[in-house]
């Protein structure tokens, strides 16, 4: 089955530097790819996603990238900002009339303001 | 529109136990996905239903099934409960026309003494 490796596990940058995380996925089948954040005590909250037809994909200050080849897909947050810390998880869902998502293990992001 | 809700929040169970959790989902949506979340082992698929029938099942025992009714909302039950069954319980709901963004409500946080 699909198998999603997620690095680093943790992340602490300065506020307004760039944080980047990895992502790579095992099943070429899969085609859909989101990226969750999640603060505590809260559940996950979508914050970008992206599909196998899209190299990349950018909202604001974060944009995500994906290499089909490499099966590898990136999150980049730039201007990072103190509310931007929590915890972020990868996904990947493959094609065959089921929304199940295999998540990464997760990235605890720190903003040192 | 409102968002997933789940209830109830919080439950603290014995083991032997059993536990059912509620999940509605966002209005038109027809999907609802669960997940158990642990800091040991992450977001686990357990079960994904779509008008009313379950469409694909997570590696769990068969202690852990759901339902769904015809207005979408969804139960999941655990049977027999032991202590790792602690965790965070995530529902998701989407509108089922895969591969859709799934929208996850705040969980229920599942205690076995």
């Amino acid at each position: 089955g699909e198998n999603v490796e997620q690095h680093p596990s943790t992340l602490s940058v300065q506020e307004g530097d760039s944080a980047v995380i990895k992502c790579t996925y095992s099943d070429s089948a899969s085609n859909y790819f989101p990226w969750y954040k999640q603060e505590l005590g809260k559940g996950p909250q979508l914050i970008i996603d992206i599909r196998s037809n899209v190299g990349e994909k950018k909202d604001q200050r974060i944009a995500v990238t994906l290499n089909k080849t490499a099966k590898h897909f990136s999150l980049h947050i730039t201007e990072t900002q103190p509310e931007d810390s929590a915890v972020y998880f990868c996904a990947a869902s493959r094609r065959g009339g089921s929304e199940k998502l295999v998540f990464g293990k997760g990235t605890k992001l720190t903003v040192n303001p | 529109k409102a968002g997933v809700t789940q209830t109830p929040r919080y439950l603290i169970k014995t083991r032997g136990q059993q536990v059912t959790l509620s999940c509605s989902p966002i209005s038109g949506h027809r999907s609802v996905s669960w997940y158990q979340q642990t800091p040991g082992q992450g977001l686990q698929f357990l079960f994904e239903y779509f008008s009313e029938t379950q469409r694909n099942k997570g590696n769990f025992p068969g202690r852990f099934s759901g339902r769904q009714f015809s207005n979408s909302r969804s139960e999941m039950n655990v049977s027999t409960l032991e202590l790792g069954d602690s965790a965070l319980y995530l529902c998701a709901s989407s509108p089922g026309g895969y591969p859709d963004t799934q929208y996850f409500g705040p969980g229920t946080r599942l205690t076995v003494l």
